[in-house]
């Protein structure tokens, strides 16, 4: 099976842009989670979907929001970005998000604000 | 809320030899799942090694093993026989009620020749 993917890998924007992210999880898996990655914040989780449906959010502004197509890929979407949005951005698929389930994680999207 | 601790930033052991990684966490409770990650240069995060607290054996991955102390809440990554390929970040982590990884700080791991 083909793992996680993620698009684009790399991204540079300028603060007040906005930026969006995709994630196609493993076949078959329903649910998909998105963590940001900042060395000063590490891992934070921002949100989770599962068919189509937000079930899970993390506590970040409403700036930071996604959504989930019928085929599951996910996308989130950074309106007026901040230079403290520069990150990487990870997302994590499983098979209906249950927490015996282990969370299979992308490569990721290194996203810089300048 | 749970929390999740690292208390080594980083960490050196020669190849071949064995290393342990710290992880201590917080939570009220009684099932729950604890996972090591290895986030390598490349950083893709890969699974390393999971637990179920409810399971009284420690879990075992061919070199990598855990130290599971459910009422000390303990949760150490022993690596056996290291190898450069080790050379990684490494995250304990747990699962909350809604299924959201909760991680810790990280550990540096470098693996010397």
């Amino acid at each position: 099976k083909a793992g996680v993917t993620q698009t684009p890998r790399y991204l540079i924007k300028t603060r007040g842009q906005q930026v969006t992210l995709s994630c196609s999880p493993i076949s078959g898996h329903r649910s998909v989670s998105w963590y940001q990655q900042t060395p000063g914040q590490g891992l934070q989780f921002l949100f989770e979907y599962f068919s189509e449906t937000q079930r899970n959010k993390g506590n970040f502004p409403g700036r930071f929001s996604g959504r989930q197509f019928s085929n599951s890929r996910s996308e989130m979407n950074v309106s007026t970005l901040e230079l403290g949005d520069s990150a990487l951005y990870l997302c994590a698929s499983s098979s209906t998000g249950g927490r015996e389930e282990t969370q299979y994680f992308g490569p990721g999207t290194r996203l810089l604000v300048l | 809320a749970q929390t999740v601790t690292q208390s080594q930033p980083e960490m050196s052991v020669q190849e071949a030899e064995t290393v342990t990684l710290s992880c201590t966490y917080d939570t009220s409770e009684n099932n729950y799942y604890l996972f090591w990650y290895k986030q390598p240069p490349s950083r893709q995060m890969i699974l390393v090694i999971r637990q179920e607290a409810y399971k009284q054996q420690n879990a075992t991955e061919n070199r990598f093993s855990v130290n599971f102390q459910k009422a000390a809440k303990s949760f150490s990554l022993k690596i056996s026989d290291s190898q450069l390929g080790d050379t990684a970040m490494y995250f304990c982590a747990s699962a909350d009620l809604t299924n959201k990884l909760i991680f810790g700080t990280g550990t540096l791991l470098a693996v010397q020749p």
